[in-house]
């Protein structure tokens, strides 16, 4: 499976604090998405990085890409108790958006 | 409003009974996509569609069939539900085009 693999599988901080999650992934993409999943939920889409793009931010997210380590990370400032969920990398390969492999996830918790 | 219904929410089968699980989208997307979600192991991709009247085969298609009749309807189907058949079933939609899916909340299904 050309799976992305987040790392790391669970992390846990303090209101207040920022949180990095890391995905690595085997083969060349198109495009790098992040979700968030909250318990018992559907996935929400957070944010896009196209192959082409190194950094994108949106609010407190800001992600970066660095295709040549095939890694990105996704950090979140100033964490709230809100921001308690499992997060999700999905990369797009040669069919772009058309089709994405998810990978296993970081679970967060916030605690206030 | 607008996204991605998925019914039923919950279910328990026997095994070897049958069941379809339904998703309809109401977004006029052309991809429609049904996942399966494990403790550890992600989402894994059963089947997908590109389009009305298509249907494709995704990482773990054994044991489930797909229709796509209808454009804004994509019906996952257990010809004879196995234990390993327990999990949870997201539906999701795109237009293929930036930003990314549109996921249901998913049917938690049980095979005893």
């Amino acid at each position: 499976s050309q799976q992305g693999e987040e790392d790391p599988q669970a992390l846990s901080i303090q209101e207040g604090e920022n949180a990095t999650m890391n995905c690595s992934y085997k083969t060349s993409i198109n495009n790098l998405q992040w979700y968030r999943q909250n318990s018992g939920r559907g996935l929400v889409h957070l944010i896009l990085i196209r192959s082409n793009e190194r950094e994108k931010h949106s609010g407190r997210l800001r992600v970066t890409l660095d295709t040549s380590k095939k890694s990105s990370s996704l950090l979140i400032t100033a964490s709230r108790a809100a921001d308690t969920a499992s997060y999700f990398c999905a990369t797009g390969l040669n069919t772009g958006f058309q089709k994405l492999v998810f990978g296993t996830g970081t679970r967060l918790l916030v605690s206030p | 409003n607008a996204g991605v219904t998925q019914t039923p929410k919950f279910r328990v089968l026997k095994t070897g009974q049958s069941m379809t699980l339904l998703c309809a989208q109401d977004m006029n997307h052309e991809y429609m996509y049904w996942y399966r979600q494990d403790p550890g192991m992600g989402l894994r991709l059963i089947h997908y569609s590109v389009g009305e009247g298509t249907t494709a085969k995704g990482e773990v298609p054994d044991g489930y069939n797909v229709s796509r009749l209808k454009k804004q309807n994509f019906l996952l189907g257990l010809e004879s539900a196995a234990p390993s058949q327990t999990s949870v079933y997201f539906c999701a939609s795109s237009s293929g085009q930036p930003p990314g899916y549109t996921f249901g909340s998913g049917t938690r299904l049980t095979v005893v």
